[in-house]
């Protein structure tokens, strides 16, 4: 079975352009997560879909990141325009979609590096 | 506001050693805590969960517990090998409406030394 995968796996763009970064999760997982380590910093949460509907997403930083997840399978983040902060790595995860929230595994990609110059 | 910190930052070891990883969290209304570990360069492998209710997880090598009470975790790592170094992070799902999220600590760099 294949896992979370991220797309792509470095960026390195200029103060002000524009980044969309992939995820694909897990087949069959309802959930998907974003997370993001800046530099120095643990990782935060960013937000959490179930399905095409985002459940929640008080972790996004300002209305510069956008995420979608049309169709409920991947799901993209959007950065526009980008800044010197945002630069770190950003991580998307996936469980399956249980009520049971105590029990969940939560599985990580292996993350895309983003470099903001 | 959860809180999640892990002592120490850094941990060196020669090879064979016993060692103890801590995490503490402040508030204990969770619904289970996560250790992963992460290689350099690569995302997060899930070692061990461990729900509210359990005191501790076994897999192999690594023992974790749970004392929900005073928020804390300990990850146990037996007779350490070079192909353990990598860094351990902490993360509790905590209690509260709709919300999935987990909050992380900001790990322990282990080093263990051949």
């Amino acid at each position: 079975e294949a896992g979370v995968t991220q797309f792509p796996s470095h960026s390195v763009i200029e103060k002000g352009q524009t980044v969309t970064l992939r995820c694909d999760p897990i087949s069959g997982h309802d959930n998907l997560y974003w997370y993001r380590r800046v530099m120095g910093k643990e990782i935060k949460f960013l937000l959490h879909f179930v399905k095409e509907s985002k459940q929640d997403e008080s972790g996004m930083p300002n209305n510069r990141f956008l995420a979608e997840r049309t169709g409920g399978t991947y799901s993209t983040l959007k950065v526009q325009p980008a800044e010197l902060e945002d630069s770190g790595v950003y991580f998307c995860a996936s469980s399956q979609g249980t009520g049971l929230s105590r029990q969940e595994t939560q599985y990580f990609g292996p993350g895309t590096r983003l470099l903001v110059l | 506001k959860q809180e999640v910190t892990q002592i120490p930052a850094a941990l060196s070891v020669p090879e064979g050693e016993n060692l103890v990883l801590n995490c503490s969290f402040t508030d204990s209304a969770i619904y289970n805590l996560q250790w992963f570990r992460q290689d350099p360069g690569k995302g997060l492998t899930s070692l061990l969960l461990i729900q509210s209710s359990q005191r501790e997880q076994t897999s192999g090598r690594l023992n974790a517990s749970l004392d929900k009470s005073s928020g804390r975790s300990t990850l146990y790592i037996a007779a350490s090998q070079p192909g353990d170094s990598a860094t351990y992070l902490c993360a509790v799902k905590s209690q509260g409406t709709g919300r999935r999220a987990l909050t992380f600590g900001s790990g322990t760099r282990l080093q263990v030394q051949p």
